[in-house]
């Protein structure tokens, strides 16, 4: 079974603080993605990698940072975080190649920025 | 650019009864097309895919999508709703027809079953 996980469940911080989520996945997976889901608006990718150290803005980059220094982790960094960042953090993964493959979720990080 | 769009919010039937799911997309290519669930407090599932091959596909837990081009859907149907199949269903669409492309999520419809 592919496996996606992610460092917290629950987070609480501080307007301004630096956050970091850590996503981590186990099937040797190309592609990783980091998305926000906010009521009534579904799924919107902040950013997404195809490869070690290669990153790629998604629709809602502002605000937001990505390191891949390895194949299977992926971290979003929130350089200053602010309220309205308040949201559940969910990251994925997938194999590349030729035609789109489906993306495995991790259970999601809820943050909460006070 | 290629989008999905999910026709109703939220979907509420009695258990027993049929479930359809509405979804069109919108794409310049040849698409691949994907429903999820996901449960309260959950993660996502992948309930079935469709990659261009039989336009008929079939999912887990009884769920089928049929992928009609001339209608640009993907509507999801299950013959008899049960009680665990209430959740918050995405219909997706590839951004690209590459390996190295995201998905595109809708915005999601809330299923409802009631007893």
């Amino acid at each position: 079974d592919v496996k996606v996980t992610q460092s917290s469940r629950y987070l609480v911080k501080r307007t301004g603080e630096k956050v970091f989520l850590e996503c981590v996945q186990d099937m040797d997976h190309e592609n990783m993605f980091w998305y926000r889901q906010d009521p009534g608006l579904g799924l919107r990718l902040i950013y997404f990698s195809y490869d070690v150290k290669m990153k790629e803005k998604g629709d809602i980059p502002e605000g937001y940072s990505v390191s891949r220094e390895k194949k299977e982790r992926f971290s979003l960094i929130l350089e200053s975080a602010s309220t309205n960042q308040t949201s559940m953090y969910l990251c994925a993964s997938s194999f590349g190649g030729t035609h789109p493959y489906e993306q495995y979720f991790g259970p999601g990080t809820r943050l909460t920025v006070t | 650019a290629q989008s999905v769009t999910q026709l109703d919010s939220h979907v509420s039937v009695s258990e027993g009864t049929p479930v359809l799911l509405r979804c069109n997309y919108s794409s310049s290519y040849s698409p691949s097309l994907f429903w999820y669930v996901q449960h309260p407090n959950k993660g996502l599932q992948l309930l079935l895919k469709y990659t261009s091959a039989a336009t008929l596909v079939k999912g887990i837990n009884g769920f089928e999508a049929e992928f009609k081009k001339s209608e640009t859907s993907f509507h999801l149907t299950k013959p008899s709703a049960h009680m665990s199949d209430a959740a918050e269903y995405f219909c997706v669409v590839s951004a690209g027809n590459s390996g190295n492309t995201p998905l595109v999520f809708g915005k999601g419809t809330r299923l409802s079953v009631i007893a």
